[in-house]
């Protein structure tokens, strides 16, 4: 499966300042990507998607930068908030049939005030 | 509905008993997910419905674990003989079940299996 390990990544912001999380994906041939939010207790909220045909794409304070060339993809937060510290997970729409979807390691996000 | 319902939202069972676990998804949506999160972890592929059919139960990660889906709509997931490293959330999810399109969440349950 795609769990992971005890111990899931950190990043640690003051708050107002910008947030980047990063993801690796693991299929060349996954052509959506997505990236959720999971606060603590509940299910993961759906937060931005994008398309391989894309390279960028924005949201509310959200950009999401896509690199096929190496699998990456990336989740940028402006000016980010205590209310965006959460657990973020990016996903990906893979082959055979494009259905199944597949979570990436999370990262905590952790906003300082 | 709204959204994803799950039911219940926490079970607590003895080991060796058998749980049903139960996922309304948002009407209309064809595709189904379950996924397992242990504590502090990521989530665990389980299986994938399109319709009533399950393309995909590659991660089931037993023959203790089943599910089901009938009408298109509610889906069972049943752990048999539940083992204590069964505890988890389990969380469903749907969509639309185009290719393109994102996946909602339910809130999960969380089964404790003591």
């Amino acid at each position: 499966g795609e769990s992971v390990g005890l111990h899931l990544p950190t990043l640690s912001v003051q708050e107002g300042d910008n947030s980047i999380i990063n993801c690796a994906y693991s299929n060349s041939a996954s052509d959506y990507f997505i990236w959720y939010k999971q606060e603590s207790g509940k299910g993961p909220q759906f937060i931005i998607d994008i398309r391989s045909n894309m390279d960028k794409r924005q949201g509310q304070r959200v950009t999401v930068l896509l690199n096929k060339t190496v699998k990456h993809l990336s989740l940028q937060i402006a000016a980010t908030q205590p209310g965006d510290s959460a657990v973020y997970f990016c996903a990906e729409k893979a082959p055979p049939g494009f259905q199944k979807l597949v979570f990436g390691t999370g990262t905590r996000l952790l906003v300082s005030p | 509905g709204a959204g994803v319902s799950q039911s219940p939202s926490n079970k607590v069972t003895e080991k060796g008993k058998d749980v049903e676990l139960r996922c309304d998804p948002i009407s209309g949506h064809t595709a189904l997910y379950w996924y397992r999160q242990s504590l502090g972890q990521g989530l665990e592929f389980l299986i994938y419905f399109q319709g009533n059919s399950a393309p995909d139960k590659s991660g089931l990660p037993s023959d203790r674990f089943s599910a089901e889906r009938t009408g298109g709509s509610v889906s069972t997931l049943t752990i048999q003989r539940t083992q204590q490293e069964d505890s988890a959330v389990y969380l469903c999810a749907s969509s639309q079940g185009q290719l393109r399109t994102e996946a909602f969440f339910g809130q999960g349950t969380r089964l404790t299996v003591v």
